[in-house]
């Protein structure tokens, strides 16, 4: 059964700490891997990664994807107390009945000042 | 470019009731997504459509049934609703084709069975 998991479940930082979130997944038929960032409301999108594009940055907040170990890290330095939300990896995959999106529980940040 | 909308935003049913949802995809996106998110599962993919066709589905009962239409908004219905039913309710839009899965999600709809 395809599946995603995410470490850890909860975090607790202080304004200015690195963290580094890991996602690791089991798919069939890998296409590409997805973060978000999920506050109150629905989740926004923040990186794609797939074969050709294993690595994104954007401003404090960087991804990279490693097909070989099956998993993907997002490390998010200097952080902010706007940065608290819980973060979603998702993978799309070929196989079983879900071709769509696969996600994993989460991982809740909460930066404290 | 507005982004996905859905409505209703909250709702409130009973059990037994039936409800429908709907989801205004991205202009240019043809697929559209639902997911219904709890505290206990997480996120979990109920079906997708493109192109007026169900493309994809996961695990859900067949109470949980949708559609799409030609202007590619889609709604969504549960019948016989259950007190598990509630949920926030969240669909999701892409170009569905040429590897640009990219989904965004629309703020998604509050369900509460009583």
């Amino acid at each position: 059964e395809d599946k995603v998991v995410q470490s850890p479940l909860s975090l607790v930082v202080h304004e200015g700490d690195t963290v580094t979130l890991n996602c690791s997944y089991e798919v069939t038929n890998f296409r590409s891997l997805l973060w978000y960032k999920q506050e109150k409301k629905a989740p926004t999108f923040l990186f794609m990664l797939t074969s050709s594009g294993i690595e994104k940055k954007s401003g404090r907040l960087s991804s990279i994807l490693d097909k070989k170990e099956l998993s993907s890290i997002l490390n998010i330095t200097a952080t902010q107390t706007g940065d608290s939300a819980i973060y979603l990896c998702a993978v799309i995959g070929y196989g079983g009945s879900q071709g769509n999106l696969i996600f994993g529980k989460g991982t809740k940040l909460s930066v404290k000042p | 470019k507005a982004g996905v909308t859905q409505t209703p935003r909250y709702l409130i049913k009973t059990r037994g009731q039936q409800v429908t949802l709907s989801c205004s995809p991205i202009s240019g996106h043809r697929s559209v997504s639902w997911y219904q998110q709890t505290p206990g599962q997480g996120l979990q993919f109920l079906f997708e459509y493109f192109s007026e066709t169900q493309r994809n589905k996961g695990n859900f009962p067949g109470r949980f049934s949708g559609r799409q239409f030609s202007n590619s908004r889609s709604e969504m219905n549960v019948s016989t609703l259950e007190l598990g039913d509630s949920a926030l309710y969240l669909c999701a839009s892409s170009h569905g084709t040429g590897g640009q899965e990219t989904q965004y999600f629309g703020p998604g709809t509050r369900l509460l069975v009583l």
